[in-house]
């Protein structure tokens, strides 16, 4: 098992750029979330899905997109990125309710808007 | 308006000795609780969680306490090691009604050295 695999793990982007954050799991969990980690804060919660074709806004949806196709994959799409935007984004999947809370995190994709 | 606080950003302790990193919350509704922990350039890893129907959870070195009166948890690692050495999160989400799915929210982090 790979776990929660993300791509890229760098990248530097213009203002005005858009790009993709990509996000798989191979554990067959229907949950899955998309993270922000600004320095010395805490992880906020962009958007989630509970499963394929059902997704949701979290706490700090603004400038953000996500679809849900697949079981597995989970992209995060940032249109006209803004220096906002730089931060640590973070991708993970859990089991179903009612086996709460253990979340499953990828490694994480390190951006910088410029 | 943060939910999940934890008000020391670090924490030195000698190894072998004890570790107590402390989290308060005001969210009346949050009822389960979890502790991440977090190396560089590596995502969150789960280390230990407890409900709001205990207030004791223990997993070997580790084990966290919850005063729901007092709105407060702690993490104790005994003895603690310099691997433990790391970024612990406190985390918490509500079960009320279930339609948490799971939706964690987080404290800042406080960052954990274990000297040798």
């Amino acid at each position: 098992n790979a776990g929660v695999t993300q791509t890229p793990k760098f990248r530097i982007l213009k203002i005005g750029q858009s790009m993709t954050l990509q996000c798989t799991q191979d554990m067959n969990h229907n949950y899955m979330y998309w993270y922000r980690q600004d320095p010395g804060m805490g992880l906020k919660l962009i958007y989630y899905s509970v499963g394929a074709g059902i997704t949701d806004k979290g706490e700090v949806p603004n400038g953000y997109n996500v679809s849900r196709s697949t079981t597995e994959d989970f992209p995060l799409r940032l249109e006209l990125a803004a220096p906002s935007q730089t931060s640590v984004y973070f991708c993970a999947s859990s089991y179903e309710i009612p086996v709460v809370g253990e979340q499953f995190f990828g490694p994480g994709t390190r951006l910088t808007v410029l | 308006d943060q939910q999940v606080k934890q008000n020391s950003p670090s924490l030195s302790v000698q190894e072998g000795r004890i570790s107590i990193l402390n989290c308060d919350y005001t969210n009346s509704m949050f009822d389960y609780f979890l502790w991440y922990k977090k190396y560089p350039a590596e995502g969150p890893t789960f280390l230990i969680s407890i409900s709001s129907i205990k207030d004791k959870n223990e997993d070997g070195r580790f084990t966290v306490f919850l005063n729901k009166s007092a709105k407060h948890l702690s993490l104790h690692i005994v003895p603690s090691q310099p691997g433990d050495s790391a970024v612990y999160f406190c985390a918490a989400t509500s079960n009320a009604g279930g339609t948490s799915y799971g939706k964690l929210t987080f404290g800042q982090g406080t960052i954990l050295t274990v000297h040798p």
